[in-house]
């Protein structure tokens, strides 16, 4: 079975400094990553995702996330954050070509950005 | 673009009472899924269909019962409401195959219900 586990569940960051939030996910078979933010009052919009290819991916509005798939994890960065990022950002997991259609989320990282 | 489109946006419901939330999506995607969300649970499944005619059970399937007669409709519909049930449910929808075939999933604003 599929877990996803995001270690922080807050993370507050000064505006113009770089984040990490951190993803670590765990599958007896190979996946697929993905993240999404929500920003309040809205539903779910994709970031990026992980498919094949290279580990470094990149997404919108400045964020990439790297996969590792010796740690499995899938941390999702960005080099300078706005008062605009503020939002709720999940990692999630999917089996690959398994035909299980599910998507496993994480518990969610809270990102405040502090003017 | 509407994309996806919940109603009601909130509502309030008594318990034992019945009621059914709506999505209709304008993508024309073959999958359809519900999910609640709850604070520090994250999103949990609770009903998908891969296709029109078809449903199947999420992670969280107990109270909900789905339906799917088209391709652009999929309503949640909770027998007899329990306090439970609280929570913010979201509609999505993504390409045939889902996330296992690398589809992107693409959801709705939500629907707010408080069950008192």
């Amino acid at each position: 079975a599929q877990s996803v586990t995001q270690l922080d569940s807050q993370v507050p960051v000064f505006e113009e400094a770089p984040v990490e939030l951190r993803c670590n996910y765990s599958s007896s078979v190979s996946v697929y990553l993905f993240w999404y933010v929500q920003y309040p009052n809205q539903g779910l919009q994709l970031l990026l995702k992980y498919l094949s290819g290279s580990t470094l991916v990149k997404g919108i509005n400045g964020f990439e996330a790297e996969f590792n798939k010796s740690q499995t994890s899938f941390h999702l960065r960005k080099p300078s954050v706005h008062i605009s990022d503020t939002a709720e950002y999940f990692c999630a997991v999917s089996d690959r070509g398994t035909g299980a259609n599910n998507l496993f989320f994480g518990t969610g990282t809270r990102l405040t950005v502090i003017p | 673009t509407a994309g996806i489109t919940q109603a009601p946006t909130s509502q309030i419901l008594a318990a034992g009472r019945s009621m059914t939330l709506r999505c209709t999506q304008d993508m024309r995607h073959n999958a359809m899924y519900w999910y609640r969300q709850d604070l520090g649970l994250g999103l949990r499944l609770i009903h998908y269909s891969n296709t029109a005619g078809t449903t199947g059970k999420g992670e969280v399937p107990d109270g909900y019962s789905v339906s799917r007669a088209n391709t652009d409709d999929f309503p949640l519909t909770l027998a007899s409401a329990v306090p439970s049930q609280t929570s913010v449910y979201f509609c999505a929808s993504s390409e045939q195959g889902g996330p296992s075939s690398g589809n992107t999933i693409y959801f709705g604003e939500g629907s707010w219900l408080t069950v008192v």
